[in-house]
């Protein structure tokens, strides 16, 4: 069964960068399903954010595009999130997620969530 | 550009049903969606995801109670013999260049 924990720094400084990790256990990332992130502001709905294939293609949320970075670490079955340049609206429980096709695309496993608060 | 939409809210009593709806915007309707619930305090979780005719394959662990069921544009989540664990946000997902979410309804256990 596959399993998704995120890591990272909890709070974040305006106009730095927030980097988050995924180690994915049970499932090679290496596999046919995509990584993706999504994240919910306090007291906002979900909203994804990207996703990352197992060749390494990136799709990012067009909004979102110029300030995101997603990369995949096959040594360590891991992926990653980079956001610059945040502000406190990018303050909120960051989610990583396995997402795989079957006739559609869905996400099929969530990660616990790790909240990520922008503040000086 | 696809949206779906969820009432904000529904409530049923301990034991009875609940039927949730996720409406798919104009010229979508033959999407399929997947639903997830987010208890308080803990990740979301997938439950199934459900075509446009009604057909759904549950994710596993999750028990007989949910249901999904379509017609038309809409598509639904019955929760049948409500649980006090059941009172969870319910939100609906869909695809389209990307992952899209309903606001998400949430359910409350009278």
């Amino acid at each position: 069964q596959v399993q998704l924990q995120e890591s990272g720094p909890g709070l974040v400084k305006p106009s730095e960068t927030l980097s988050l990790t995924c180690t994915v256990s049970g499932f090679s990332v290496s596999s046919g399903c995509y990584w993706g992130w999504v994240r919910q502001p306090p007291g906002k709905d979900l909203e994804y954010i990207g996703n990352i294939s197992p060749t390494g293609s990136v799709y990012c949320k067009p909004s979102l595009k110029s300030r995101v970075t997603i990369s995949l670490d096959r040594s360590k079955n891991q992926f990653s999130l980079k956001l610059s340049s945040v502000t406190a609206a990018d303050t909120a429980v960051f989610y990583c997620v396995r997402v795989c096709a079957s006739g559609m695309f869905y996400i099929d496993s969530w990660g616990q969530g790790s909240l990520v608060t922008v503040s000086s | 550009q696809l949206v779906l939409t969820q009432s904000p809210s529904a409530s049923a009593s301990l034991g009875a049903s609940v039927k949730l709806t996720c409406t798919l915007s104009t010229g979508h309707s033959s999407y399929a969606i997947a639903w997830h619930q987010k208890q308080p305090e803990k990740g979301p979780r997938y439950l199934m995801r459900l075509n446009s005719d009604g057909s759904h394959i549950k994710g596993d662990g999750v028990p007989d109670r949910f249901s999904g069921s379509s017609s038309g544009a809409e598509r639904y989540l019955t929760i049948s013999s409500l649980q006090s664990e059941d009172e969870a946000d319910y939100y609906c997902q869909a695809w389209d260049n990307g992952g899209v979410f309903g606001g998400g309804t949430k359910v409350t256990v009278l």
